[in-house]
């Protein structure tokens, strides 16, 4: 079956790092996307990796390893606006999402 | 500015009834896509459209009804059938959804069962 793991929720404080896991189990692999969801609005597009890597954007950055089914989202400099759910979902084979639960981030001052 | 327009923002159904949900997009995008979110849950596809007058089945399209009639508009129907239909609903497009291209999402409909 296809399977994508997140934590269900996770707290930091402001101005320090947090990084997001995500695992997956999928039939096939066509890229893996990161969104950012505030509570009753729409996902919102934040990164997309397809190579094993880190792909760093502003304060964001994503990395994917391939071979161990693994990517997170570090995020720096946390900000109380970045209180929100992070969805991780990964591409398959038919270029279909198969969407995790999502992680929600929690800001503390 | 280019984007996708769901309405109403809330919906209510009443036993027996059925309920359309619209979405709307002036980004030119070939794909459309309807999820249903629920707590606690990812995303789930219940519909999706690759191209005019063409659509597939999601994994959770029993109770659903789309059509695709312009390329700009892809209405998602709830129709009594569908037993559980408390959620929120989004509806996503893509440039053609055989790429690595993001989908962009709508602000959503909450439906609920009075």
């Amino acid at each position: 079956g296809q399977n994508i793991d997140q934590p269900t929720e996770m707290t930091a404080t402001e101005g320090a790092i947090v990084q997001i896991n995500c695992t997956y189990q999928t039939s096939g692999f066509n890229g893996l996307f990161w969104y950012q969801q505030h509570a009753g609005e729409a996902p919102t597009f934040l990164s997309y990796n397809v190579l094993d890597g880190l792909e760093e954007k502003g304060r964001f950055s994503s990395f994917l390893s391939r071979s161990k089914g693994y990517s997170y989202l570090l995020l720096k400099e946390l900000q109380m606006k970045d209180s929100a759910s992070y969805l991780c979902a990964v591409q398959d084979s038919n270029y279909q999402l198969i969407w995790g639960a999502g992680t929600k981030l929690i800001i503390k001052p | 500015d280019g984007g996708i327009t769901q309405s109403p923002k809330y919906l209510f159904r009443k036993e027996g009834q059925n309920v359309t949900l619209s979405c709307e997009q002036n980004l030119n995008h070939d794909a459309m896509y309807w999820y249903r979110q629920d707590p606690g849950q990812g995303l789930r596809l219940i519909y999706y459209s690759q191209i005019v007058n063409d659509f597939q089945k999601g994994d959770i399209a029993e109770g659903y009804s789309v059509s695709r009639e312009k390329k700009e508009s892809f209405p998602l129907t709830v129709t009594s059938a569908q037993k559980n239909p408390t959620a929120f609903y989004l509806c996503a497009s893509s440039y053609t959804g055989r790429d690595h291209q993001p989908q962009h999402f709508g602000d959503g409909t909450r439906l609920s069962i009075l």
